[in-house]
């Protein structure tokens, strides 16, 4: 089976700006997950999806966004970037999302806004 | 507001020795609980899980114990290899469908 994809893996954009991250599951798997990761903050939750539907949110201003498409995969959206926005974007997929299930990562997204 | 916590940022062993990496957690309804390895410009790799009905979980070199009295759990590697070098999270999940995870330690493994 093939992993968890993200495209683009490398982004610079400048402040002001939006961008659209992509991820494509692992085949069969419905849940995805979205993680904001920077250096000492470890994984931040973003949101989980899950049949097209936004499931839990984390705590992130409404700048941050994100939807599903019926073939499980997603995509996410910042908004008028910031220059703490710079992180590495992760997200995970899992078959139904549920307790006692495994997330399986993506390479992530590294984008840096100028 | 942290949930889980790696208060060891890094960490470094002799090749063959042990490691053993620290994650606490504050929230009891935790009942699942995972450590990623991660390698720089990769995503995290799921290494091994625990759910709270047991306190040990072992595969191959890697160990994981969990103590739910003292909301402590650790991962052990026996022996420690060079190629274990990376950064370790360990993530916990509760009745709802979101991980949350810890800042990650970077064990160094010395040859």
């Amino acid at each position: 089976k093939a992993g968890v994809t993200q495209t683009p893996r490398y982004l610079i954009k400048t402040r002001g700006q939006q961008v659209t991250l992509s991820c494509s599951p692992i085949s069969g798997h419905r849940s995805v997950s979205w993680y904001q990761q920077t250096p000492g903050q470890g994984l931040q939750f973003l949101f989980e999806y899950f049949s097209e539907t936004q499931r839990n949110k984390g705590n992130f201003p409404g700048r941050f966004s994100g939807r599903q498409f019926s073939n499980s995969r997603s995509e996410m959206n910042v908004s008028t970037l910031e220059l703490g926005d710079s992180a590495l974007y992760l997200c995970a997929s899992s078959a139904t999302g549920r307790s006692f299930e495994t997330q399986y990562f993506g390479p992530g997204t590294r984008l840096l806004v100028l | 507001d942290q949930q889980v916590k790696q208060n060891s940022p890094s960490l470094s062993v002799q090749e063959g020795r042990i490691s053993i990496l620290n994650c606490d957690y504050t929230n009891s309804m935790f009942d699942y609980f995972l450590w990623y390895k991660k390698y720089p410009a990769e995503g995290p790799t799921f290494l091994i899980s625990i759910s709270s009905i047991k306190d040990k979980n072992e595969d191959g070199r890697f160990t994981v114990f969990l103590n739910k009295s003292a909301k402590h759990l650790s991962l052990h590697i026996v022996p420690s290899q060079p190629g274990d070098s990376a950064v370790y999270f360990c993530a916990a999940s509760g009745t709802g469908n979101q991980f949350y995870f810890g800042t990650g330690t970077s064990l160094t493994v010395i040859p």
